[in-house]
């Protein structure tokens, strides 16, 4: 049983534009929502994270928007750039300590 | 953000061999550490958690005898994968968590079984 969808599977955006990237998630006891970047043959990096008590959270480029109510979040990215060609991975867990449940993953693709 | 690193990055051992992967975290100490195996284009699929000074909790369908999860401080864990198959060739990643939420990734090791 999947905890955590993702979707899409892939997104292709142009330089300049908004990639969206989303997730949804089954567990109510859910708390901590990261998101992770892996380039190829490289380990993921933690990109930004929400806890639930906010609805949206912003840094620089990179803002997630969360909806507790529909169990539903969401990565933006502005002026996305080619350097941002990369898999992007939402995630989830209950509590600090047990590990993160990972959605399927996106690879966007930002053309120039 | 903290730094976890892992060695060897790349690993290439013949079939009935055995491989040991190391994971530190180099700026905190990580309480809880993670071991991940990635197929090319697919999510992170958790094998165990460890925490440091106990046995490792794996995960439904790891063997436990064939990944030998050690953890022995709280800036090391290692990961030795035994009488290593070429279906055990994959990209193995380890994560370390402090006392807060935030899990931080190594690099990965390539391990090839030929």
């Amino acid at each position: 049983q999947q905890q955590v969808k993702q979707s899409p599977q892939s997104l292709i955006v142009q330089k300049g534009g908004i990639s969206i990237i989303n997730c949804a998630y089954e567990n109510t006891a859910f708390d901590y929502f990261p998101w992770y970047q892996q380039f190829p043959g490289k380990g993921p990096a933690l990109l930004i994270a929400i806890r639930p008590d906010v609805s949206e959270k912003k840094e620089g480029r990179f803002t997630i928007s969360f909806n507790k109510s529909a169990k539903q979040f969401s990565l933006h990215i502005m002026d996305s750039q080619p350097g941002d060609s990369a898999t992007y991975f939402c995630a989830a867990r209950d509590q600090a300590g047990t590990a993160l449940i990972f959605g399927k993953g996106t690879t966007l693709s930002v053309s120039s | 953000g903290a730094v976890v690193s892992q060695h060897p990055s790349w690993v290439i051992c013949k079939s009935g061999t055995s491989v040991k992967i190391e994971c530190r975290s180099l700026d905190f100490q990580a309480t809880t550490m993670f071991w991940y195996r990635q197929f090319p284009k697919q999510s992170l699929m958790l094998m165990a958690t460890s925490n440091e000074g106990s046995k490792a909790t794996y995960e439904q369908g790891v063997e436990k005898d064939k990944f030998l999860i050690n953890h022995a401080s709280l800036t090391l864990s290692t990961l030795t994968v035994t009488s290593a198959h070429p279906e055990d060739s994959s990209f193995y990643i380890c994560s370390a968590g402090g006392d807060g939420y935030e899990q931080y990734f190594g690099p990965g090791t390539r391990l090839t079984v030929t």
